[in-house]
C-alpha cells in the first residue's frame, strides 16, 4: 500500500527555522513528481513547493520563495521542506502529497500532515 | 493567479438527496481541474481529476462535469460519509501555480 508519513514539525519562535521529512512506501518513489501543501488551522488548503522526479525542477508559491527549499533523496524514498525565517502566518499542517502524472499537478496519495506553528 | 470560488460555503442536504457543488476559476482552466473531500482531522481524499474522471476507488455517486472556468461536483444519493468538506483545486497553470478553492462544507440537513 501506499503510505506518506510526515515528521519534524513543532513549535518554532518567528525567524527560526524547522525541517520537515516526509518518508514513502509502497510506490517508486523517484517516478513521481512530489508537492508540500499547508493548511492553516480552520482554513483551506495552499500549495507549498514542488519538485520534479529528479530534484531539478522546484517550484514555489510567492510567499515561501525564497525562504523555504524542497529537496529528495530517491535513495531513501524520502521528501524534504527546509524552512527558514518563519513567520506566524507559517502556522500549518504540512501534507506531503503524490503527483501521479508528472504534467498533471493534481495529489493522488497524501500523508496525514504534521503540524507547524509558528509562535514565541 | 487563478483565483478559484467555491459555492456555497455551506449546502444542507438531508441523506439520499443529491448534492450539487459549483467551483468557478477567475480564468479558463480547459478541465485542469480537481476535486477533493476532507473530514475532520485527515488529509483530503482525491475524488476527481480532469474535471469529470473518477479517481481509483471513487463511488459512482460521486460525478464532475464542466470545463473553461465552470466546474459541478455532484453526489447523486447521498450517504452518512459523504458530509465533510470539498475543495476544487486547478493545476492548469505552467511553470505550475496549483490553486484551490476555499471549500465548501457539506452538512446534514
Amino acid at each position: 500500500d501506499v503510505q506518506l508519513v510526515e515528521s519534524g514539525g513543532g513549535l518554532v519562535r518567528p525567524g527560526g527555522s524547522l525541517r520537515l521529512s516526509c518518508a514513502v512506501y509502497g510506490f517508486t518513489f523517484s517516478s513521481n513528481s512530489m508537492t508540500w501543501v499547508r493548511q492553516a488551522p480552520g482554513k483551506g488548503l495552499q500549495w507549498v513547493a514542488t519538485i520534479n522526479q529528479d530534484g531539478s525542477e522546484k517550484y514555489f508559491v510567492d510567499s515561501v520563495r525564497g525562504r523555504f527549499t524542497i529537496s529528495r533523496d530517491n535513495a531513501k524514498n524520502s521528501l524534504y521542506l527546509q524552512m527558514s525565517s518563519l513567520r506566524a502566518e507559517d502556522t500549518a499542517v504540512y501534507y506531503c502529497a503524490r503527483q501521479p502524472y508528472a504534467m498533471d499537478y493534481y495529489f493522488d496519495y497524501w500523508g496525514h500532515g504534521t503540524l507547524v506553528t509558528v509562535s514565541s | 493567479e487563478i483565483v478559484m470560488t467555491q459555492s456555497p460555503v455551506t449546502l444542507s442536504v438531508s441523506p439520499g438527496e443529491r448534492a450539487t457543488l459549483s467551483c468557478r476559476a477567475s480564468q479558463s482552466i480547459s478541465i485542469n481541474l480537481a476535486w477533493y473531500q476532507q473530514k475532520p482531522g485527515q488529509p483530503p481524499r482525491l475524488l476527481i481529476y480532469e474535471a469529470s474522471t473518477r479517481a481509483t476507488g471513487i463511488p459512482a455517486r460521486f460525478s464532475g462535469s464542466g470545463s473553461g472556468t465552470e466546474f459541478t461536483l455532484t453526489i447523486s444519493s447521498l450517504q452518512s460519509e459523504d458530509f465533510a468538506v470539498y475543495y476544487c483545486q486547478q493545476y492548469n497553470n505552467w511553470p505550475p501555480e496549483v490553486t484551490f478553492g476555499q471549500g465548501t462544507r457539506l452538512e446534514i440537513k
